[in-house]
């Protein structure tokens, strides 16, 4: 079974960093991107960026270049998301995701398929 | 920057069926994707390239694209079906784009 397993829920202060896990197990964890979408408390999904683990290439969503760094151990089969300084407004549910791809049609087609479990990170004073 | 246009709740009674749509001026050439979220829990695929569902995805789901508008379609709606829906493509460059998403109501 493919499987994405998150860190747990976080509790920090405005200015300490972070760094949260997403674990994949089931699937060869060099051969797909893994991604990041932000889902802030009682609000809708917003794409942060995504890592192949193969090779570290990295892209990141305009709204969040700057903002987080991420990463990913491929002898650990695991991806990462951090901040060097959080903010309450970082406060928000983290979900990873695998990426599947179609490359035979033009545009290649891109979508998320399984969903971690999602990590809660709460930031406040 | 794109956006994807998704109305905000839509209500339907058990049995009947559900028409959630998603607008987007560069969905003719970008396909489009459905997730299901229930409260408290992940998104769930449910449809892949416009209209694809993924194994496990009972088939009363079905999705369908026209122009610069998808629908996922959820025939014989019931009330596990409850959930916030979200479509997801991608804008010319090929960034990630997700709707605001739409809850539906089972009566």
């Amino acid at each position: 079974e493919v499987q994405l397993v998150q860190s747990g829920a976080e509790v920090k202060k405005p200015g300490e960093s972070l760094k949260i896990s997403c674990k994949g197990s089931g699937y060869s964890f060099t051969s797909y991107w893994i991604g990041w979408v932000r889902q802030m408390p009682g609000k809708g999904l917003e794409w942060m960026g995504i890592i192949y683990p193969g090779d570290s290439d990295t892209r990141y969503s305009p709204s969040f270049q700057g903002q987080v760094t991420i990463s990913a151990d491929k002898s650990i089969s695991t991806a990462y998301l951090q901040w060097s300084s959080l903010k309450a407004s970082d406060t928000a549910m983290y979900y990873c995701v695998r990426q599947l791809r179609d490359i035979v049609v033009v545009p290649a087609a891109n979508w998320f398929d399984p969903w971690g479990q999602g990590t809660l990170v709460t930031v406040s004073s | 920057s794109y956006e994807l246009t998704q109305p905000p709740s839509v209500s339907v009674s058990p049995g009947q069926t559900a028409r959630i749509t998603c607008s987007g001026d560069a969905l003719p050439k970008q396909y489009a994707y459905w997730y299901q979220q229930k409260p408290g829990q992940a998104p769930v695929l449910v449809i892949y390239k416009d209209s694809e569902r993924p194994s496990g995805i009972p088939e009363r789901f079905s999705g369908s694209s026209s122009g610069t508008t998808v629908t996922l379609t959820i025939s014989g709606v019931q009330a596990e079906d409850e959930a916030d829906y979200y479509c997801q493509s991608a804008d010319s460059s090929g960034t990630v784009v997700f709707g605001g998403g739409t809850k539906l109501t089972v009566l």
